[in-house]
Order: structure tokens, then sequence, then C-alpha cells
């Protein structure tokens, strides 16, 4: 069985631009969550997609946002980039509320010069 | 809020030893707590998993106990060995939040 993939592996971006970052979750999960992992910084909590709709926030300023898509792929989009965005993210799926441990893929690694 | 902390933030030790790595945490109303570590680069890997109803997990040399009332749970590893290395995070996720909230890590070596 495929784990959770996400796409690309690397991202090279302007500040100012914008990068939109993929994630395809383990079949039949239907809740994916995004994280940031800022160099020197623990692991943060971004966004949470259950069935298509954004169950809770993190305390990230709105020019982060994404979405969940019907086959329950989810998209990470961050606008306006500013340097301190380069982390790696990391993208997680379960198979929803109250469901037990996230499984993690990759991560897409951004750097923003 | 919740707040993790895990210590120490770093350790080197010989193979074989035994290791027991520490977490806090403030909020002490967690659905359940999970133990994961990273190699450099990568993504998490699962390790045990600790339902709020539960005192500890095993699972081969590694044993979690959990805790809750005071807030606190410990990863025990035993014999180390170098395939070890890596940075070992706890993560309680939050009851009605259901998200996690990491610490900064344990960051593990075992050296040969």
């Amino acid at each position: 069985e495929a784990g959770v993939t996400q796409s690309p592996t690397h991202l090279i971006k302007t500040r100012g631009q914008q990068a939109t970052l993929r994630c395809s979750p383990i079949s039949g999960h239907t809740s994916v969550y995004w994280y940031q992992q800022a160099l020197g910084l623990g692991l943060q909590f971004l966004l949470w997609y259950d069935e298509g709709e954004e169950r809770n926030r993190g305390n990230f300023p709105p020019r982060f946002s994404g979405r969940q898509f019907p086959n329950y792929s989810s998209e990470l989009n961050v606008n306006a980039l500013e340097l301190e965005d380069s982390a790696l993210y990391l993208c997680a799926s379960n198979g929803g509320i109250l469901v037990e441990t996230q499984y993690f893929g990759p991560g897409t690694r951004l750097l923003v010069l | 809020k919740q707040e993790v902390t895990q210590i120490p933030a770093a350790l080197s030790v010989p193979e074989g030893e035994n290791l027991v790595l520490n977490c806090s945490f403030t909020d002490s109303a967690i659905y359940n707590l999970q133990w994961f570590r990273q190699d450099p680069g990568k993504g998490l890997t699962s390790l045990l998993l600790i339902q709020s109803s539960q005192r500890e997990q095993t699972s081969g040399r590694l044993n979690a106990s959990l805790d809750k009332s005071s807030g606190r749970s410990t990863l025990y590893i035993a014999a180390s060995q170098p395939g070890d290395s890596a940075t070992y995070l706890c993560a309680p996720v939050g009851s009605g939040t259901y998200k996690y909230i990491f610490g900064t890590g344990t960051r593990l070596k075992v050296l040969a």
C-alpha cells in the first residue's frame, strides 16, 4: 500500500512569489494535515482538512491557505512568499476524526531566496 | 495553549546504553500522545502511540509511558544502537482539536 506522497520534493522560489505544494493521502484516508518545520524550530501545525473542509488552522497568516479535493488529496498554497517561509513542509493523513496515528509523507523542502 | 518540552535537547551515548527521553506538556486534556523519530531532512516515523487511558506501550526495544495527570511521558530505549540515531519527537493530541502539538525534540546520537 502506498504511503503519503508529496510533491515536489524541493521547491525554490523568490520572495513575493507563490508556492503550491501537493499531498496525496493514503488510500481510504479522508483527513490531511499540514505542518511546517522551519530551520531551528519545531514542527508547527498549519492546517487540517477532513472530507473536503478546513477543520482547524494553526497560528499562521492568511497567505497560507489550502484546499482538499474530492479524492482527498490536498494542496497548500503560500502567497507573497517571505524568506522565513523557507522550511520543510510535511503532510500527514489518517482516517478522520477520532482515528489514531497520522501517517507522514517525506515532505517538501521550500527555499525562498 | 499546549506547550511541549523535551529534555534533554541533545544526547550522545555509546552503543548499548539504555536511554530515557523525557517529554512534558502543560495541558493534560489530551486524546492521545505519540512518539516519532525523524531522520535528518526526512519525514516522521511513528514509534508508539499511547491512548489517554493507557499508562504505557511497548514495541521491541522501545517503551513509552504516560502520566497524563502530571503532564509527562517518557520514552525508554533499551540497548541503543547506531541506527537509533535520529531526532525523537513527542506529540500530544489535544482533545477536541485532534491536532498534534510537537515538542522541539531530543537529538540522539549513538556512537559505535
